[in-house]
């Protein structure tokens, strides 16, 4: 597609169940970040994928966040055992290259997630 | 260690009037600088961004920054605001090195018709 695709757009839940979230970042895209946004709040990095190196997973909050990235493309974040406090919206980006060089990270529109 | 600070949280101006968001940045090298403008339920858009080129950077929608070293700042103005500029900005700094970009809290425009 021409830009980011996030999956679901919105999403509720009930505490303590997992959820999935689906990006699939531009084509030719090497390199593909999540971030976290909660109301009121900055932008939050949670993990950052370039090729096939290993993951930056620095930004994860706890062990119950993990991604992957199947073929260098699709990623999926996964959040176990859901808290309220994980209600926010979740966007992912990606970027040809990496955003040292002052690449541009274009941004998809966010999975909403609501726990209740 | 890299941060970035934007004064004011809220922002309102009246439709015609010079828009002014400020973002102060942290960095121990030379940064690279970026503003997104986020709509009502929309993700992230870039306005424009500061690559070590001309230090005056002018972006879409009749934005512009200008990156000034020694106030480590790159604000982001525009003449006239327009009403269809209501929205959150978010300023934003990467590195070399740096595998993201770090942002600040945002300010939320509004403009008064």
């Amino acid at each position: 597609g021409a830009g980011v695709s996030q999956s679901p757009s919105n999403k509720v839940t009930e505490k303590g169940k997992d959820v999935e979230l689906r990006c699939d970042p531009i084509s030719g895209h090497t390199a593909l970040y999540w971030y976290r946004q909660s109301l009121g709040q900055g932008l939050e990095f949670l993990i950052y994928f370039q090729g096939n190196s290993a993951p930056d997973k620095s930004g994860l909050p706890s062990d119950r966040f993990s991604a992957e990235r199947t073929g260098g493309s699709v990623s999926t974040l996964t959040i176990q055992r859901t808290q309220q406090e994980d209600s926010a919206v979740y966007l992912c980006a990606s970027s040809l290259i990496k955003a040292q060089s002052g690449n541009t990270i274009y941004f998809g529109e966010g999975s909403w997630l609501t726990v209740v | 260690a890299q941060s970035v600070t934007q004064l004011g949280s809220h922002v309102s101006v009246s439709e015609g009037a010079l828009v002014l968001l400020r973002c102060n940045y942290s960095s121990s090298v030379p940064p690279y600088l970026f503003w997104y403008v986020q709509y009502p339920n929309q993700g992230l858009q870039l306005l424009l961004k500061y690559t070590s080129a001309a230090t005056l950077v002018k972006g879409i929608n009749g934005f512009e920054a200008e990156f000034k070293k020694s106030e480590t700042s790159f604000h982001l103005t525009k003449p006239s605001a327009h009403m269809s500029d209501a929205a959150e900005y978010f300023c934003a700094v990467s590195q070399t090195g740096a595998n993201n970009l770090f942002f600040g809290t945002g300010t939320r425009l509004t403009v008064i018709p």
